[in-house]
């Protein structure tokens, strides 16, 4: 196992479309989180997941966005009719139940144009 | 809500000196946990150290190690002999032990640069 991965690294879009970023999380671990990054800024609490029940989701996270996470295994983060503002690095992290450690991914930097 | 504050967006050190990373945040809770986070440009964030809040003696990982003031939530890094790979981003980070979905709250980081 190589760690939690992310797909794609790097996505540019326009203005109004759709996109979706997947994550592969490091396997047996039951909780799984997405961040978003700013430049300049410490990551932000989107959403997470505890199998495939998403548990919780920041007041960031609008009606635009939607993350599903079947079976328990990957999980998906899609942005309906994209912002510029939303420009940013989505991070993806794991961590077992019984361990405080959060494992992160090297991220999706989406930029909006 | 709980807040975490990095006063210092940048910092550099010589090569094998010292350093002193700082951040403060925020709390209610009596029970959490806090870590260190490096963010190398382009690279994953990988945890540097980690602090149990109920421990009274602070955290140690061969060249790192934290100055815990619960009374004063502060949190403090101290990097030794720095080392050209310590260049990055540090994040300090909460987490609630009261909330069990154990997100993570973010300071705004604080940029080491390491000078040969």
């Amino acid at each position: 196992d190589t760690g939690v991965s992310q797909d794609p690294r790097h996505k540019i879009t326009k203005r109004g479309q759709n996109v979706t970023f997947r994550c592969d999380p490091i396997s047996e671990h039951n909780r799984l989180y997405w961040y978003r990054q700013t430049l300049g800024q410490g990551p932000e609490f989107l959403t997470y997941f505890q199998n495939e029940a998403q548990l919780e989701k920041s007041r960031l996270l609008s009606d635009r966005f939607s993350a599903e996470r079947p079976k328990g295994s990957f999980s998906t983060l899609e942005i309906q009719r994209t912002e510029q503002g939303d420009s940013a690095m989505y991070l993806c992290a794991s961590s077992p139940l019984t361990n405080t450690e959060a494992f992160f991914g090297q991220g999706t930097r989406l930029t909006v144009v | 809500a709980q807040t975490v504050t990095q006063s210092q967006p940048e910092m550099s050190v010589q090569e094998a000196e010292t350093v002193t990373l700082s951040c403060t945040y925020d709390t209610s809770e009596s029970d959490y946990y806090l870590f260190w986070y490096k963010q190398p440009p382009s690279r994953q964030m990988i945890l540097v150290i980690r602090q149990e809040a109920y421990k009274q003696q602070n955290a140690t990982e061969n060249r790192f190690s934290v100055n815990f003031q619960k009374a004063a939530k502060s949190f403090s890094l101290k990097i030794s002999d720095s080392q050209l790979g310590d260049a990055a981003m540090y994040f300090c980070a909460y987490r609630s032990e009261t909330n069990q979905g154990g997100k993570l709250i973010f300071g705004q980081g604080t940029e080491l640069s390491v000078k040969p």
